[in-house]
């Protein structure tokens, strides 16, 4: 089993559409959460901190369900510029922590 | 203010050659990471630098792959000999601190490509 895992996509979704992302994450002493956005050729950038209890920002939100061991991020009113892959990060350990990616979501976002 | 740099950001290599990258990260950040991307994967963690000291190196393969920070601010990941299955993108980051909750700020990344 990975050691986080996201949804398969691709997403196709139209504009305007509310889009939701899954991610699980297999250890428990898992520290932090985020949701880091990858345009194509580009290097990831930070799209939110995931909060366990709950967190949003603008058409964004993000949930942490620490006993289900599960992220999610929802996205309202998709925009063309939306499209892009989504990557699932959980920094993971006690004390120190390792940094683990997901193999991330495409949403591709069409007129 | 100035984002984490890196060069070259193209290589072409033969198998078996040695290459050289050079990551500066942000100015002040303690903490530098360098990532393998594999196409169509996420980045994976090779190594996690807090100022010159390793803090985590599980993921690196050691017997060709090696990285330093001298002075605690630059950094170089080496490949020597190079595989075709090298061939990635290779993803500096440097955070300001050293805890699990700071945020992660990438360079735009070394296209390796091994023929």
């Amino acid at each position: 089993r990975k050691e986080v895992e996201q949804d398969p996509g691709p997403f196709n979704v139209p504009e305007g559409a509310t889009v939701a992302f899954n991610c699980t994450y297999s250890n428990s002493a898992s520290q932090s959460f985020f949701w880091y956005r990858q345009d194509c050729r580009k290097e990831p950038k930070l799209l939110m901190s995931v909060y366990s209890s709950g967190n949003e920002d603008g058409r964004f939100t993000a949930q942490l369900n620490r006993a289900s061991q599960y992220i999610s991020l929802l996205i309202r009113d998709s925009k063309l510029s939306d499209s892009a892959t989504y990557l699932c990060v959980v920094n993971m350990g006690t004390g120190g922590f390792k940094t683990i990616f997901g193999a991330g979501t495409r949403l591709f976002v069409k007129a | 203010e100035a984002g984490v740099a890196q060069s070259p950001r193209y290589k072409i290599i033969e198998k078996r050659q040695s290459v050289a990258f050079w990551c500066n990260p942000i100015s002040g950040h303690a903490t530098l990471y360098w990532y393998q991307q594999i196409l169509g994967q996420g980045p994976k963690l090779l190594i996690q630098f807090q100022n010159n000291g390793v803090v985590d190196d599980s993921q690196l393969p050691k017997d060709r792959f090696s990285a330093e920070r001298l002075k605690g601010v630059d950094s170089t990941l080496k490949i020597q000999p190079a595989k075709l299955e090298d061939s990635a993108v290779y993803l500096c980051a440097s955070s300001l601190l050293a805890g699990a909750s700071d945020t992660q700020y990438f360079g735009p990344g070394t296209r390796l490509t091994v023929l």
